[in-house]
């Protein structure tokens, strides 16, 4: 059974350029959280879609969205970059409530 | 709000030496806790549940509402422990809140 699966792995971008990473979920996986960590601040939420709504969003700013497509793959855009939106961003899956949450390798975004 | 301490950032053990990973949360509901664990180049993987009650590599973690800890034991540790562990909380919605982490190191 694949993992959670996100593209790219590295991506290096300038600042006001913007991004799009993707996250494929686990087969059956209807429900993605997306998460950024730094080594200042951890992890943090971003944002959680269920069959292609979103559920719940994190404190940051709208330079950053999402979507979920009906196959629960899902997106994350963060636009006019900036030097400080360089992070690890983690994707994860879970069949549904009250299961863990399973987590992709993540994609590593260094803005210069 | 929903917030979740590590106090330690790093804990330096020897192998065989006991293990106390310390983990408090705030949150007013009756929240479920996580311990996650990323080892070296590799992905963030969950570790044990509260709700679970179970142990997993030989770790164990108790609830604690009256002192609002979810702390993570193993009674003697290996090399192979050595590892960044996070504890977490899903609390209102279903989003997980994480601690900053704790480094744990444990030395031959």
């Amino acid at each position: 059974k694949a993992g959670v699966t996100q593209t790219p792995r590295y991506l290096i971008k300038t600042r006001g350029q913007q991004v799009t990473l993707s996250c494929s979920p686990i087969s059956g996986h209807r429900s993605v959280s997306w998460y950024q960590q730094t080594p200042g601040q951890g992890l943090q939420f971003l944002f959680e879609y269920f069959s292609e709504t979103q559920r719940n969003k994190g404190n940051f700013p709208g330079r950053f969205s999402g979507r979920q497509f009906s196959n629960s793959r899902s997106e994350m855009n963060v636009s006019t970059l900036e030097l400080g939106d360089s992070a690890l961003y983690l994707c994860a899956s879970r069949i549904e409530a009250n299961y863990g949450y399973t987590f992709g390798s993540g994609t590593r975004l260094t803005v210069v | 709000a929903q917030r979740v301490t590590q106090p330690e950032k790093l804990l330096s053990v020897f192998k065989g030496a006991p293990v106390e990973l310390k983990c408090n949360y705030s949150y007013s509901g009756s929240p479920e806790l996580f311990w996650y664990v990323q080892y070296s180049r590799q992905r963030l993987q969950l570790l044990l549940r509260h709700i679970s009650r179970e142990s997993i590599k030989g770790f164990t973690a108790d609830l604690n509402k009256g002192e609002t800890s979810f702390h993570l034991k193993k009674p003697f540790a290996q090399e192979e422990d050595s590892a960044m562990y996070y504890c977490a909380l899903r609390g209102t919605g279903s989003t997980l809140t994480f601690g900053k982490g704790t480094m744990l190191l444990v030395s031959p």
